[in-house]
């Protein structure tokens, strides 16, 4: 029953070294969003697909990319992670209607750890 | 001035009693809103949307105040399972970009 799935759960790293972070979804929902939660800390969005055009938010670090190869997945690579990089990564979806009142549903997020 | 502002508690409610707590937000032209709740180390999960006449879930209870820009959440009968951060979020230009709150922590105590 799960609709937006993310993987993996928990991901540990290096410094410096490039991590690719997944996120799937059943909803067949247009839009794909991808956040970046740190403790106590509000999300912040880092970029959204709307279907297959790429927006990113003006004070997301070049580090972060994204790929989305069809409606279902979205990838979040981290091509050299720093230290403060270590956050939540949240994967969230939304559509089917019209998007200034949908909502967004979230996948279970990936923790990231950087050493 | 943050787009979305709460009280981060955290509220310490017995069991059983009622809580209320706010979020304002600074865009006037803002839509819609929404409360999420986060569990700890989990994700946000949608509580409720918040209409324009408020509306009611349950024991909770959600108002929008558009001319004082506030939203605010009501918990009547507080369970232990209510404990969370309750999240306000605000949706903020057309294409559905939300602003989230930092969160209100509730710790609801037996």
């Amino acid at each position: 029953d799960a609709m937006v799935i993310q993987n993996p759960r928990y991901q540990v790293t290096q410094f410096g070294k490039p991590v690719t972070l997944s996120c799937s979804q059943t909803l067949n929902h247009n839009v794909m969003y991808w956040y970046q939660q740190k403790s106590s800390q509000a999300p912040k969005l880092l970029f959204h697909y709307y279907d297959k055009d790429f927006n990113n938010e003006a004070d997301t670090p070049d580090n972060f990319q994204s790929r989305r190869p069809n409606t279902s997945f979205c990838f979040l690579d981290i091509r050299s992670p720093g230290l403060g990089d270590a956050a939540m990564y949240l994967c969230a979806t939304g559509g089917g209607g019209t998007p200034s009142t949908d909502t967004q549903y979230f996948g279970p997020g990936t923790r990231l750890t950087v050493l | 001035r943050k787009e979305v502002e709460q009280d981060p508690g955290p509220f310490n409610v017995p069991e059983g009693a009622t809580v209320a707590f706010n979020c304002t937000y600074s865009n006037s032209a803002s839509q819609s809103f929404f409360w999420y709740r986060q569990d700890c180390r989990k994700e946000p999960k949608l509580l409720m949307s918040v209409y324009s006449s408020g509306n009611e879930d349950g024991r909770f209870t959600a108002q929008l105040n558009r001319a004082s820009q506030y939203i605010s959440l009501l918990i009547r009968d507080s369970k232990l399972s209510d404990s969370a951060t309750y999240l306000c979020v605000v949706n903020i230009n057309s294409w559905g970009k939300l602003q989230f709150g930092a969160g209100t922590q509730v710790v609801v105590t037996p």
